[in-house]
């Protein structure tokens, strides 16, 4: 089956700095990918939706100059935390889309990663 | 290798009992989640298990046998709201989740 992979699994990092999480679609083609973060033990929460070549489309309350996303190809799309607060640890998970014909079963979740600010 | 099988379609009828399973095997367990999905939208939490036993949440429950790397995702009285994929993901020893590809639950009048 298709595969998503995150990189990195989990990162600490002080209070200041920026992080950058890597989504890769490994054996297809992702015209869009998703990023999500995910509270314990809550639902996944959708941050931004990414096409590739465009800008992303921010979900309301998701501040687009904090939480840069790049998506530059087909197999790869990158969040950026910038001047992370220990409020942006989270769990954060990528999903890549196969093709345009959208629906459940095209998308294809990351394993997450884990982002401490210290 | 670390995989997660469930069902990838079923069909069920209104007002009846569906129960959606899932097979696990990772690195290590620190849990077995189960997410709601209607197309387009973004996952749901249901549930989440990580002690062996039944967990009941209204018309949802959900399952645990972590000696058999097996839950599952009991739905009653099934509405046609119900419609949409589930997701089972176990969280692996390094608190990385692995995901099945989901089942779709297509619930008839």
């Amino acid at each position: 089956g298709a595969v998503v992979s995150q990189h990195p699994s989990r990162v600490i990092c002080k209070s200041g700095t920026s992080v950058k999480i890597e989504c890769r679609s490994l054996d297809f083609q992702a015209t869009t990918m998703f990023w999500y973060r995910q509270f314990p033990k809550q639902s996944l929460m959708l941050m931004a939706t990414s096409n590739e070549g465009s800008k992303a489309t921010y979900e309301q309350g998701v501040e687009k100059d904090k939480f840069l996303i790049n998506h530059a190809s087909l197999t790869l799309s990158t969040l950026t935390v910038t001047s992370a607060h220990p409020e942006d640890s989270s769990f954060y998970i990528c999903s890549a889309r196969e093709g345009t014909s959208g629906g459940l079963d095209t998308q294809y979740f990351g394993p997450g990663t884990r982002l401490t600010v210290l | 290798g670390q995989n997660i099988d469930q069902p990838t379609e079923m069909t069920a009828t209104e007002g009846a009992i569906v129960q959606i399973n899932c097979t696990y095997q990772t690195s290590g367990f620190n849990g077995l989640f189960w997410y709601q999905q209607h197309a387009g939208e973004a996952p749901t939490f249901l549930s989440y298990n990580v002690l062996d036993g039944l967990e009941e949440k209204g018309r949802f429950s959900s399952f645990l046998s972590r000696s058999k790397g097996y839950s599952y995702l009991l739905l009653k009285e099934l509405q046609m709201k119900d419609s949409a994929s589930y997701l089972c993901a176990a969280m692996d020893s390094n608190y990385q989740l692995i995901w099945g590809a989901g089942t779709k639950l297509i619930i008839k009048p």
